[in-house]
């Protein structure tokens, strides 16, 4: 069966610091990815998305960026956090892209 | 323009009550796909429910079920007798087989 991981859980992070985070599936191939943002308003917005290693379509302007260096691994990163990224973060993949969205647990990330 | 609508912003309910969550959608694709998810305070979103645009006929999966009338454009979803367990944020999605689209989610207490 097919899982996904995504850590850390939560992080605290000062302005200005750079920020990581990882996610991975298992038991499936060539999966689409996908890291969307929940900010406090509850609204899910769409990041990135990623059909194929190297492939990242980004959606929305912002100081943070996506990479997929693996079929199975998108880490979403940022080279200097700003307050505006706090937010709950999820990562999600599918096979086909009208099919079912798995998400992960999430990552909660307030920057201070 | 696809977008997906949920008026309700917040239900309450009290335990064994009947409550329906709205989703409007707008799309004028021929061919699209509509879904529910399910977020509780853990934060995971979990699939429900997952619809096809030539597939008019309702869903009742033990207490949930779903009315799907593209007439009005709508995919509401029906909780008989509520329990606290269902308390959550509820999202109702749109796929265009290219992209997801997430309504703004309505979050749902049952009172005991």
């Amino acid at each position: 069966s097919q899982t996904i991981h995504q850590w850390p859980a939560t992080l605290v992070q000062p302005v200005g610091s750079p920020l990581s985070l990882e996610c991975t599936v298992e038991g499936t191939s060539n999966p689409n990815l996908y890291w969307y943002r929940q900010a406090a308003g509850r609204g899910l917005q769409l990041l990135f998305y990623s059909v194929g290693i190297g492939q990242i379509s980004s959606e929305v302007p912002q100081n943070l960026s996506a990479s997929r260096p693996q079929d199975r691994q998108f880490i979403l990163s940022s080279k200097k956090l700003l307050l505006s990224d706090s937010g709950f973060y999820l990562c999600a993949w599918n096979r086909g892209r009208a099919n079912v969205l798995t998400f992960g647990a999430g990552s909660r990330l307030t920057v201070l | 323009a696809q977008k997906v609508t949920q008026a309700q912003t917040e239900i309450s309910v009290v335990e064994k009550e009947d409550v329906t969550l709205d989703c409007v959608y707008e799309t004028r694709d021929t061919t699209y796909y509509l879904f529910w998810y399910k977020q509780p305070p853990s934060g995971e979103l979990v699939f429900l429910i997952r619809r096809n645009s030539f597939d008019e006929q309702n869903e009742i999966s033990g207490r949930y079920s779903w009315n799907f009338q593209k007439s009005t454009s709508s995919f509401n979803f029906t909780i008989t007798a509520s329990q606290v367990v269902d308390s959550a944020v509820y999202f109702c999605a749109l796929s265009d087989g290219n992209q997801f689209y997430f309504g703004t989610g309505t979050s749902l207490t049952v009172i005991p």
